[in-house]
């Protein structure tokens, strides 16, 4: 059964630097991409990035400064971190299955990061 | 950045009635996904590659468009199709999603 599920801290302040892990199971993050997408509170969607089943990132350009994934294979973990977080940033944060075919199969249930000034 | 207009924002449908949501893209697309969420959870697949079924969706549902325009179709509106929906083109980096419509029954 393929699931993903965020976890991270659900307020951070301006300033500093948020960390999100993805915990996926069911499948092998060396076979598929992973992407991290964002909601906010308006309800629009932003695609953050991915990692690919091969280990290379691609990277929204406005975010690319600011933000990194990785992962660790042996925790099936897929890990963001994002500095200089401001207020916003604040939004439901998701990460989702992406198969070869590039459709983004499964999502997690998210997380609501909140940024406080 | 390919931006991508949804229309209607919003609207609502009687049982029944057929429903057209519209994707334009500000510059060419190869393919359109779209994504259905209902309140409090995360979007779910709905039609890949313009239009491709995802496996479970009703086949009142279609998609369809090429180019600059893309559409989602409903041949009859029920009322468990009440949701938000958007669209996602990945054909150009980043990948972006349309500003959603959301659907009500009347």
């Amino acid at each position: 059964q393929v699931q993903l599920k965020e976890s991270g801290p659900g307020l951070v302040q301006a300033s500093e630097t948020l960390s999100l892990t993805c915990t996926v199971s069911g499948f092998s993050l060396t076979t598929y991409h992973v992407s991290w997408v964002r909601q906010f509170p308006g309800k629009g969607l932003e695609w953050m990035g991915r990692i690919r089943s091969g280990g290379n990132t691609d990277y929204n350009s406005a975010l690319k400064s600011r933000l990194s994934i990785s992962r660790d294979t042996s925790k099936s973990q897929v890990l963001l971190k994002m500095n200089s977080l401001q207020t916003e940033d604040t939004a439901f944060y998701y990460c989702a299955r992406v198969t070869t075919v590039a459709l983004f199969d499964y999502w997690g249930q998210g997380v609501m990061v909140t940024v406080s000034s | 950045e390919i931006v991508l207009t949804q229309s209607p924002t919003t609207m609502a449908a009687s049982p029944g009635e057929k429903v057209t949501i519209t994707c334009r893209a500000s510059s060419s697309v190869s393919y359109m996904d779209w994504f259905q969420q209902k309140s409090g959870t995360s979007p779910k697949p709905w039609i890949y590659d313009t239009s491709k079924l995802v496996s479970g969706v009703p086949d009142r549902f279609s998609g369809s468009g090429s180019g600059t325009s893309y559409s989602l179709t409903i041949s009859s509106m029920e009322a468990e199709d009440a949701a938000t929906h958007y669209c996602l083109q990945r054909s150009s980096y980043p990948l972006t999603f349309g500003s959603g419509t959301k659907l009500e029954i009347k």
